[in-house]
């Protein structure tokens, strides 16, 4: 069974970092891109990054661009996003979710982390 | 990257059909065949419900057909039921190598 895991999410301070974790199991992580697609509470979805399965292609959304990083360790089958330089507007359910290449859908989800950023 | 427009709300009677557009640009939906659309239901992780404009994923209903029209997209669900109503989300791939996701369109079974 195809299982996306994120964890890592909390309350942090305006200026303050987090750093998300995603855990794959139950398919060959090291053969998808992986994207991270938050939601802010109430509002609709939106794509934060991407990274090819070999960590070649990376891409961010304007609005996380220079604050996140994403990375990726296949050996340990695990995703992450470090996010630095937190605002208020970054407060959202963060989503991992694969997709079989770089231009491929998202077809299968994890259950969401959330981030709050308040002081 | 501007967000892809989607009607906020849509409404149907059981058993009737509804189509949700998406309406991007030549950049995004009008110049790549890889749009996507999500179901999400409340407190839940969105669900992939059509690929590359048309094509369902194994499980997914026939009720659920996808087309697109220059910079257009639309979902169809037709026979609708009580467990279709949920929030929509169409995405679209972009010239940027980027992704692009709709407003969301709220479905109500009436």
């Amino acid at each position: 069974e195809v299982q996306l895991v994120e964890s890592g999410g909390g309350l942090v301070k305006p200026g303050g970092s987090l750093r998300l974790s995603c855990a794959a199991s139950g398919f060959t992580f090291s053969s998808y891109s992986i994207n991270w697609v938050r939601q802010a509470p109430g509002k609709g979805l939106e794509w934060v990054s991407s990274i090819s399965s070999s960590s070649s292609y990376i891409y961010y959304a304007d609005s996380v661009k220079g604050r996140f990083t994403i990375s990726r360790d296949n050996a340990k089958n695990s995703l992450y996003l470090q996010m630095n330089s937190l605002r208020a507007e970054d407060t959202a359910v963060y989503y991992c979710a694969r997709a079989p290449y770089s231009s491929g859908p998202s077809d299968y989800w994890g259950q969401g982390t959330l981030v709050t950023v308040s002081s | 990257q501007s967000a892809l427009t989607q009607p906020a709300s849509v409404s149907g009677s059981p058993g009737q059909s509804i189509t949700i557009s998406c309406t991007g640009t030549s950049s995004d939906v009008g110049g790549y065949n890889y749009v996507s659309w999500y179901q999400q239901h409340p407190g839940k992780a969105p669900k992939l419900m059509i690929y590359d404009v048309s094509k369902r994923p194994s499980g997914v209903s026939n009720r659920f057909s996808g087309s697109k029209s220059g910079n257009t997209a639309s979902l169809t669900i037709s026979g609708l039921q009580a467990e279709d109503e949920a929030d929509y989300y169409c995405s679209s791939y972009t010239s940027s190598s980027t992704w692009v996701f709709g407003g969301g369109t709220k479905l109500t079974v009436l």
